[in-house]
């Protein structure tokens, strides 16, 4: 089955800087690329996707990545603001969604 | 209501006992999931429904732990004698296959499990 990596698990960085969250998957059949946000005690929400017949999306301040050759994608977040604190989880999907261990993201003031 | 509804929101329970946890997808759709989330840690996949057919079992710990989904909608994932490491967040999770947001998950709040 899926397996996905994700790293780091902590990540610190300056407020205004940029965030880099990478991650890796297994299946090669994987289509489907989600990446989820999920700030203390609340659900994860969906914060950007991305399919395997793209190679990049953005959304404001974020942007997704994927390689489908290397079976890797990245998540990141530029001019990083206090409320992008949150665990940040990564997936995959062939037939079922498969999450990563996810980042802890600090900004820091 | 509009979102994916869990009930019991908190379940304290002693060791040995079983539990039901119930999950109640947004209204329609197919694909249901349910994860488990010990404090601080990923979101570890336990089963998935999709449609009528067979349930994807393969993220079941132990056979202690079973679930269904009734009519295509609501979900009961039940814990048969519990042990402490079941002691964690359980989350269900809804999506409707098709469409320009194929695939995307709506969470409800969780089921906090408390095995004492």
């Amino acid at each position: 089955g899926e397996n996905v990596e994700q790293h780091p698990s902590t990540l610190s960085v300056q407020e205004g800087d940029s965030a880099v969250i990478k991650c890796t998957y297994s299946d090669s059949a994987s289509n489907y690329f989600p990446w989820y946000k999920q700030e203390l005690g609340k659900r994860p929400q969906l914060i950007i996707d991305i399919r395997s017949n793209v190679g990049e999306k953005k959304d404001q301040r974020i942007a997704v990545t994927l390689n489908k050759t290397a079976k890797h994608f990245s998540l990141h977040i530029t001019e990083t603001q206090p409320e992008d604190s949150a665990v940040y989880f990564c997936a995959a999907r062939d037939d079922k969604i498969i999450f990563g261990k996810g980042t802890r993201l600090h900004i820091l003031p | 209501g509009a979102g994916v509804s869990q009930s019991p929101s908190n379940k304290v329970t002693e060791k040995g006992k079983d539990v039901e946890l119930r999950c109640d997808p947004i209204s329609g759709h197919t694909a249901l999931y349910w994860y488990r989330q010990r404090l601080g840690q990923g979101l570890e996949f336990l089963i998935y429904f999709q449609g009528n057919s067979a349930p994807d079992k393969s993220g079941l710990p132990s056979d202690r732990f079973s679930a269904e989904r009734t009519g295509g909608s609501v979900s009961t994932l039940t814990i048969q004698r519990t042990q402490q490491e079941d002691s964690a967040v359980y989350l269900c999770a809804s999506s409707f296959l098709g469409g320009r947001n194929t695939g995307e998950l709506f969470f409800g709040e969780g089921s906090r499990l408390t095995v004492l």
